[in-house]
This record gives C-alpha cells, structure tokens and sequence, in this order.
C-alpha cells in the first residue's frame, strides 16, 4: 500500500472551508484514496474515496490531482463538530481483503 | 440500526488476568475488524474475518491475543495473562464484503486499563 503524508494539525475558522492536504506520490493505479476521521473518543468514520475523479458527497469534496500523486479533502463550511483527527488512506482493491492502515492523521482544530 | 456493538465500554484489570473483549457487528455484514489504539503507535489493525473466517491476524501482537468469531453475529479478543502495556482502546468494525469499497462502521471501543 501506498505511503501517505499528512500535516500533524491545522486550525480552521468556524464557518469557513477546511481544506485537507494529503501526499500519496507512490500511488499505484489501483489504489483508492479514502478519507476517515475520528472525533475525540469515539470510534473513526467513513466520510468519502475516490480513485481518480473529484468526489462530493453530503460530508465533504474530495479532490485528487491528474497525477494521483496528492488529494485534498474539503469540508466546505467547518463546524466545532468537525474538530477530530483526519486520516488519509490509500488502499489497492483486493478480493476479500478490505483491511484499512491508517496512519498519525491531521488533528484539524476549528476555532469559534 | 444499532450499529456495531462492544462491550464492556470500559475494563481495567490487573496484570496477569484474563480480559475478554466482545462485539456485534452490524446486521449483514461480513467483514469484522479488530483495532488497537494507543497514544504511541496510533490505530492498529489486530486482525480481520470474513465470513467468519480469520484473514489475517499479522497484527496480534503476540500469542497471549486471541480471536474467535464463531458465528456472523459475535466475535470476541481474549488477552490471557494481560499485561500493562496492553492498555489501549480496542475497537471493533464490520464491512461488506466484496466490490470495489465497503465502508468500515466502527464501534465505541473498550478502553482497557491494566495496572
């Protein structure tokens, strides 16, 4: 599986878009990317994966590069809910193997 | 939905005793994941079933963890002896199986202490 860098933390002002880097440069044509956060001492969550298009869903944007070599995910207007860590992973599709590696993750703060 | 189920939330027990972790995926999944988490090494995937079947256990740190999930509906992680530094949030997940992606649903976790 592909290696994924994430900055440690960011800030975001309540209301405003929050816009998630993540580098994925040894990306092979077949691995997705997907996007999990987890909000403080809960269980992670799903939000959105792509493989190659920009992606939209009711939780956030996920925009991959042409290259596949680097994706953002957006949140378009950031709520204090939002504040959790983020976690960026890269996946191949394999038959019967649905196993997820996540790695540190972008602690994303949102400021009232 | 209930969603994924663990029990207990909370366990702390003293070293060298028997914990038992347990989870009830969600209705109709056939995918079962167990994961650790700690403050030093992050989420870790333990070990994962399909259909019941264990996959793959590389990440069970050692022979005193053990894994059984003996029908769709309940799996358990057994730590015998525990020790402290097998204090963590162990989480549970469940997936379909199949196509392309399946989403993991994660449980609340058990927050394990041994002192």
């Amino acid at each position: 599986d592909a290696k994924t860098t994430q900055p440690p933390s960011m800030d975001c002002a309540e209301g405003r878009a929050a816009n998630l880097p993540c580098n994925h440069s040894t990306i092979s044509g077949n691995e997705y990317v997907y996007w999990y956060r987890q909000i403080h001492s809960q269980g992670p969550q799903y939000i959105i994966h792509g493989l190659k298009n920009n992606e939209t869903n009711e939780m956030a944007s996920l925009i991959i590069t042409e290259d596949r070599k680097s994706s953002t995910l957006i949140l378009p207007h950031a709520t204090l809910r939002d504040t959790a860590v983020y976690y960026c992973i890269v996946r191949g599709y394999q038959t019967g193997a649905n196993n997820l590696f996540f790695g540190t993750g972008t602690r994303l703060t949102v400021i009232p | 939905d209930a969603g994924v189920i663990q029990s207990p939330r909370h366990e702390v027990t003293e070293m060298g005793q028997e914990v038992t972790l347990r989870c009830k995926p969600i209705s109709g999944h056939n995918s079962l994941f167990w994961y650790r988490q700690t403050m030093m090494r992050g989420l870790e995937l333990l070990i994962y079933f399909n259909n019941n079947v264990p996959i793959d256990d590389s990440g069970m740190p050692e022979d005193r963890f053990s894994a059984k999930m003996p029908n769709a509906s309940f799996s358990t992680l057994k730590i015998q002896p525990s020790e402290p530094r097998d204090s963590a949030v162990y989480f549970c997940a469940s997936s379909l199986t199949g196509g392309t992606f399946r989403e993991q649903y994660f449980g609340p976790g058990t927050r394990l202490t041994v002192t």
